[in-house]
């Protein structure tokens, strides 16, 4: 049974620049949410899709974007990179209709802006 | 809205002693609580949760966290420690009323053990 899988690993990019960074949920789930967890930080909600809508969402500004395709996976993208957002990202899956529910969290993408 | 404190942010420990890590959080509503752990650079692993029912829940790997709702805690204890169990650990909220899982975290208790 496949986890909760992140792709890629690791990321370093330059302030300004855009960012993609991509979510395969675990086998049977079909909600997505993510989470920045910056460095000494527990992590923050950033915001969650189901049914391909973002049905929730975190204090994050409008250059965090999302997006969840019919096959549950989910992307999130960042625009105009700032220095705050180097961080691990952390994707986590649930089945919606089953409470109470548990996030299962994939390994993260670490994010390194410069 | 929710939020958690973890007052230590680390702990450290000597093999085979017992530990607790300390939990407290604040909730205007119900709600059902969560202990991760997190190995380094790895992603986040459900260690247990308590949901309803018995205040005290245990682990597979012997630890146990007890609810205590009068003083809003969810202290995590081990009554001997591995230097396996060395990792950050978070506590984390979502409430119990709300059709959306979405999880608040405190800022994570590194645990230490050395030998």
């Amino acid at each position: 049974d496949a986890g909760v899988t992140q792709s890629p690993t690791h990321l370093i990019k330059t302030r300004g620049q855009q960012v993609t960074l991509r979510c395969s949920p675990k086998s049977g789930h079909d909600t997505v949410s993510w989470y920045q967890q910056a460095l000494g930080q527990g992590p923050q909600f950033i915001f969650q899709y189901y049914e391909e809508e973002e049905r929730q969402r975190g204090n994050f500004p409008d250059r965090f974007s999302g997006h969840q395709f019919p096959n549950y996976s989910s992307e999130l993208n960042v625009n105009a990179l700032l220095l705050g957002d180097s961080a691990l990202y952390l994707c986590a899956s649930s089945l919606e209709g089953i409470s109470p529910d548990t996030q299962y969290f994939g390994p993260g993408t670490r994010l390194t802006v410069l | 809205a929710q939020s958690v404190t973890q007052l230590d942010s680390q702990v450290p420990v000597f093999e085979e002693a017992p530990v607790e890590l300390r939990c407290n959080y604040s909730s205007s509503v119900s709600v059902y609580l969560f202990w991760y752990v997190q190995y380094p650079n790895q992603g986040l692993q459900l260690l247990l949760k308590y949901l309803s029912g018995s205040t005290l829940v245990e682990s597979i790997n012997g630890f146990e966290a007890e609810f205590n709702k009068s003083q809003t805690s969810f202290h995590l204890r081990k009554p001997s420690v591995h230097i396996s169990d060395t990792a950050e650990y978070f506590c984390a909220v979502t409430p119990s009323n709300s059709g959306y899982s979405t999880l608040t975290f405190g800022k994570g208790t590194m645990l230490l053990v050395s030998p």
